[in-house]
């Protein structure tokens, strides 16, 4: 596997189930991103985890939970999902804060659709 | 803050003509700026970056984007369009140091056959 990875790539889950979503990277980065786009809505960006620390959470409601167990590794635990958040959840990742710039490499993304 | 705002949110050409993307920034520090492209239930690719070497950026796909500092401009072009090209794309900017980006709302360019 090269780069960015999610799996599954495909969820449907109802309101009162428990799911997770899974991100590996394989470029030896050590800063990783769940962003949320929904349509018609710009890019949301979630949580960052910068060497496997969560360094900004963007007032995500608490039924999003992130993990990051190590530097290669993002998940999103989701639980008792709304309907509304039914969106493309993207996962990327990028050398740590502190080099010049940002560039950020990104997976296919999970589709999630909430019934 | 830094911000992004690309005008037009659906950019329609023609096969062979000439495609623009228009993209401003706001920063009170010099930016670092890029171009990514979604294609259809896919993630972001990057397509090119500015970062402070030559105003002109040549990317993939014979895409270029030419930083104008005085006009706060990012234009994304490509002097001919193909039915491959069409896809949703983003303007973003960061600056030195910081841990994240921050994209414009995006511009779906259609192209015509």
């Amino acid at each position: 596997e090269t780069g960015v990875t999610q799996t599954p790539r495909h969820l449907v889950m109802g309101m009162t189930n428990k799911k997770s979503l899974k991100c590996e990277q394989h470029l030896g980065h050590n800063a990783m991103y769940w962003y949320k786009q929904s349509a018609k809505k710009p890019l949301e960006l979630m949580f960052v985890y910068s060497l496997e620390e969560r360094v900004e959470n963007n007032s995500v409601p608490s039924r999003f939970s992130p993990e990051c167990p190590n530097s290669s590794h993002l998940f999103l635990h989701l639980h008792t999902l709304q309907p509304e958040d039914s969106a493309l959840y993207l996962c990327a990742s990028s050398r740590e804060s502190g080099v010049s710039y940002n560039e950020q490499f990104f997976g296919p993304g999970t589709r999630l659709t909430v019934l | 803050a830094q911000s992004v705002t690309q005008l037009g949110s659906h950019v329609s050409v023609s096969e062979g003509a000439l495609v623009l993307l228009r993209c401003n920034y706001s920063s009170s520090v010099p930016p670092y700026l890029f171009w990514y492209v979604q294609y259809p239930n896919q993630g972001l690719q990057l397509l090119l970056k500015y970062t402070s070497a030559a105003t002109l950026v040549k990317g993939i796909n014979g895409f270029e984007a030419e930083f104008k500092k005085s006009e706060t401009s990012f234009h994304l072009t490509k002097p001919s369009a193909h039915m491959s090209d069409a896809a949703e794309y983003f303007c973003a900017v960061s600056f030195q140091g910081a841990q994240k980006l921050v994209f414009g709302q995006g511009t779906r360019l259609t192209i015509n056959p």
